[in-house]
């Protein structure tokens, strides 16, 4: 079983729809990290989170620590959010146990 | 700021021979990584460097890889001989305080 389960591995949305990454994980963490990484493969960090929930623009992510289980929001999705996600998890020194990683792909 | 830099973009060799990947860190980022992400696999953690200090090898595949960092400041990752299956994205990130990192554009390895 893997440390890091994303769902779905595949999304495909229409404009304008809300957009929800799922997250589960089984390792103890110190934080984890919400990752985008376009075609041609840089990788961009969204988010950090240790507690709660965090906002920047329309991303929205959350956390429960108890449950080990996050979830990354997308508001009013638009062609440009195509791009895979990924969630990692991170230990006490940062090292981070990635997903395999979600492919949204929107359509206008 | 300039951010996360590494070279080369991309590198294409023959199996047995070596190849020096570089990254150089955001400046005055103590905290270094190196991850992997081989064909069809999710990203994989490599190494992490505290200044110039091995913090966690524990990710490194084998003795083919070689992992320098030069008094605290740039990393190299040295692979010799390559092998067919160490083809694959590497990335650097750095970190001030091992919670956020700052990842690096990738260096796309080939080994023909």
């Amino acid at each position: 079983k893997n440390e890091v389960e994303q769902s779905p591995q595949n999304l495909t949305a229409q404009e304008g729809e809300f957009i929800t990454i799922n997250c589960s994980y089984s390792v103890g963490i110190s934080a984890l990290h919400w990752l985008q990484q376009h075609p041609g493969g840089g990788i961009v960090s969204l988010f950090m989170l240790s507690s709660g929930k965090k906002k920047h623009g329309r991303l929205i992510a959350t956390i429960n620590i108890q449950e080990k289980h996050s979830s990354l929001h997308i508001t009013a999705s638009h062609p440009r959010d195509s791009a895979v996600y990924i969630c990692a998890p991170g230990g006490s020194q940062g090292n981070l146990i990635f997903g395999k990683g979600t492919k949204l792909s929107v359509k206008p | 700021e300039a951010g996360v830099t590494q070279f080369p973009s991309h590198s294409v060799i023959e199996k047995g021979q070596t190849v020096t990947l570089r990254c150089d860190p955001i400046s005055g980022h103590d905290n270094l990584y190196w991850y992997r992400r081989v064909m069809g696999k999710e990203i994989k953690f490599l190494l992490h460097f505290v200044k110039e200090s091995k913090q966690d090898e524990s990710g490194m595949p084998n003795n083919r890889f070689l992992a320098e960092r030069t008094g605290g400041t740039y990393s190299t990752l040295k692979v010799q001989p390559a092998e067919l299956e160490d083809s694959g994205v590497y990335f650097c990130a750095s970190s001030p305080t091992a919670y956020e990192q700052y990842f690096g554009p990738g260096t796309r390895l080939t080994v023909t």
